[in-house]
């Protein structure tokens, strides 16, 4: 059974950058079996996708985040990061990683697994 | 931003059966799967219905999806007070060529 767990700092100062890790258990990203993604969730509104990595080391952005965000792996570690330039209060929000298992080619199938998820706060 | 389209409320007597609307565009729902997410108060959502009808283990009957063209609905039968959450649709978009989900639907159970 896949389980995510997010981890980071819960503060960030405005105009520095977002850094989460999301350590997986149970999977491996050597098995091409899953893409790995960020989720983010502002207090009281809803999901926004932020980006994925997939198997072959690619990636997809939001659009709206593309020119800030970036999605990382580090297979000996198990784990995948996220990482989010020139944050503002608008940044402020619970994030969770997931995983969408591959369903044929290049199609996923959902989020299957969520992380906890962790708050990050965008103040000085 | 929300590419899909939700209500953003929903209620129901105990018992009753209320179903939650999702409407997209060709190149989301009238093109990929349609995805349920159920999220309890202060937890994390978790997927209630994938490929637009299938149910994941452990989830009860209760629930039901469907699909036409480029809109699709969530179907809660027998609705129980432990229901009261928010239930998210999601998408693949091609345009776009990332995820997008619906806004949100809080049920609320009466």
């Amino acid at each position: 059974q896949v389980q995510l767990q997010e981890s980071g700092p819960g503060l960030v100062k405005p105009s520095q950058t977002l850094s989460l890790t999301c350590t997986v258990s149970g999977a491996s990203f050597n098995s091409g079996s899953y893409y790995w993604s960020w989720i983010r969730q502002p207090a009281g509104k809803g999901l926004e996708w932020i980006g994925r990595i997939y198997p072959s080391g690619g990636t997809n952005y939001n659009p709206s985040l593309k020119s800030r965000v970036s999605v990382s792996v580090d297979t000996s570690k198990n784990h995948f990061s996220l990482k989010l330039s020139s944050v503002t209060a608008a940044d402020t929000a619970v994030y969770y990683c997931a995983s969408e298992p591959v369903l044929t080619g290049h199609q996923t199938d959902g989020f299957h697994i969520w992380g906890q998820g962790t708050m990050v706060t965008v103040s000085s | 931003q929300s590419g899909l389209t939700q209500p953003p409320s929903a209620s129901g007597t105990p018992g009753q059966r209320v179903t939650i609307s999702c409407s997209g565009s060709r190149s989301n729902i009238g093109s990929n799967f349609v995805y349920w997410y159920q999220q309890l108060p202060g937890t994390a959502p978790n997927l209630l219905i994938y490929r637009n009808d299938q149910r994941p283990s452990g989830v009860p009957d209760r629930f039901s999806g469907s699909w036409s063209g480029t809109s699709a609905s969530l179907a809660i039968s027998g609705l129980r007070s432990e229901d009261e959450a928010d239930y998210y649709c999601g998408a693949w978009d091609d345009s776009l060529s990332g995820w997008v989900f619906g806004g949100g639907t809080k049920m609320t159970v009466l």
